[in-house]
């Protein structure tokens, strides 16, 4: 059974650019969540998603970052007009259910030139 | 309030011997706690989690305990191994606020041979 993937694993924009993050759950799981880990830092809760739908985005940036998880395919995390300050690694993890346990993938590192 | 810390704290532990891991988490309303491992350049792996409702749990070489009264949360690693080398972090949750998780700042335990 895998597990949680994404890609890319590295992502290199220019400033201004878009970045596209993928995540493909476990098998099974239709709740999908992303987080972002700045060097040395835990992680920090952005967006959770079930199928079709945006169910807290309350540690999302307003501007630029959106987030969908739709009825086939995996979640895409987009950010748009990329600042050096979105350099960070994107984690995605999926539970089974609302009260399942989050397994993650194994990150997307993004760098902002 | 979350835990941000620009240097992690680390633990140097010797192999063979037991770790013990700190946590001190911030809202009286979680209810349930999870530590993760992360090694460099991947994502955080589930070790063990805990309701509100225990004070200890056990696992496979790892227990964790759980201070309701003074919001503290430990991980035991028995033998330590060098395969534990890692960043590790504690997580909590309320369950009936959604599944999103707030992490701690993390601890670096180093295994010396």
């Amino acid at each position: 059974n895998a597990g949680v993937m994404q890609n890319p694993r590295h992502l290199v924009r220019r400033r201004g650019q878009e970045a596209r993050l993928r995540c493909s759950p476990m098998k099974g799981h239709s709740h999908v969540y992303w987080y972002r880990q700045l060097p040395e830092e835990g992680l920090k809760f952005m967006v959770y998603l079930q199928k079709e739908n945006i169910i807290d985005e309350s540690g999302m940036p307003k501007e630029r970052f959106s987030a969908e998880f739709p009825k086939e395919g995996p979640s895409i995390l987009r950010i748009q007009q990329v600042v050096r300050g979105d350099s960070a690694a994107y984690f995605c993890a999926s539970s089974l259910g609302v009260d399942g346990t989050q397994y993650f993938g194994p990150g997307t590192r993004l760098l902002v030139l | 309030g979350e835990s941000v810390g620009l240097h992690l704290p680390t633990l140097s532990v010797q192999e063979g011997d037991n770790s013990i891991i700190n946590c001190a988490y911030s809202n009286s309303a979680s209810d349930y706690f999870i530590w993760y491992k992360q090694e460099s350049g991947k994502g955080p792996q589930f070790i063990i989690d805990i309701r509100s409702n225990m004070d200890k749990r056990q696992g496979q070489r790892v227990t964790v305990l759980l201070n309701k009264t003074v919001k503290h949360l430990s991980l035991q690693i028995a033998a330590t191994q060098p395969g534990d080398s890692a960043v590790y972090f504690c997580a909590e949750n309320i369950k009936a606020a959604g599944n999103k998780l707030t992490f701690g700042g993390g601890t670096r335990v180093l295994v010396k041979p």
